[in-house]
């Protein structure tokens, strides 16, 4: 099973609502990422931190914000959402953004936007 | 810019056949290369990486890949597959010269085994 945690496992919400994805590691890995997997398309990067610092946002629109309270935790806070963000996304962990170190994903949370 | 590709979409196979998936990266940098496998309902779970030295490298479940410098390749295989291996696999590589964390992941391959 892997060692990174992302709650909830399914969210459906509306386009008006908020809701916070969740992911957590204890693997003491110092970068933790955000990808957003399509139906039968691979993975794509949404953001990195490093250091609880943001150091990679790849031009994702605003209605997404990420947070990371600390190096256990990162969160995907989200905001008048599209139907077209329908999909799984995917937190991961390494031990660090320049370090010869693969990434850990956890399951995912799919997201249906309605 | 980084890029990976994958040429099998869709690949089909009968239990104890041969497998070898194909992967091919334009990279400018030092050369990382991953293959991942989701499997159904599962998390995306790393296969072998290759970062430098032998470029036979030897991963989990039996598969291998190999390095191939000279044709910008780094193709997947296993000897016998099992029904077991029905998944999705992706080959991957750093977008950004020694950044492991963002990666490029290739199309990916489906795999369907039959028992």
């Amino acid at each position: 099973d892997t060692e990174v945690t992302q709650t909830p496992k399914h969210l459906v919400m509306g386009m008006t609502n908020k809701k916070s994805l969740k992911c957590e590691q204890h693997m003491g890995h110092r970068a933790m990422y955000w990808y957003k997997q399509k139906a039968k398309k691979p993975p794509e990067l949404m953001f990195v931190y490093s250091y609880e610092k943001l150091s990679i946002n790849e031009s994702v629109p605003s209605r997404f914000s990420p947070e990371c309270p600390n190096s256990s935790l990162l969160n995907l806070h989200l905001h008048a959402l599209q139907p077209e963000d329908s999909a799984l996304y995917l937190c991961a962990s390494s031990r660090g953004e320049f370090i010869d170190s693969p990434l850990h994903f956890g399951n995912g949370t799919r997201l249906t936007v309605t | 810019a980084q890029s990976v590709s994958q040429h099998n979409h869709h690949v089909i196979l009968s239990e104890a056949a041969s497998l070898e998936l194909g992967c091919n990266y334009s990279y400018g940098g030092t050369v990382n290369l991953f293959w991942y496998v989701q499997y159904p309902g599962q998390h995306l779970q790393l296969l072998l990486k290759y970062f430098s030295g032998d470029p036979l490298v030897k991963g989990i479940k039996g598969f291998e890949a190999e390095f191939i410098k000279s044709k910008f390749s780094f193709n997947l295989r296993k000897p016998s597959v099992q029904w077991s291996d029905t998944a999705e696999y992706f080959c991957a590589v750093p977008g950004l010269p020694g950044n492991t964390g963002k990666l490029i992941f290739g199309q990916g391959t489906t795999l369907q085994v039959k028992p």
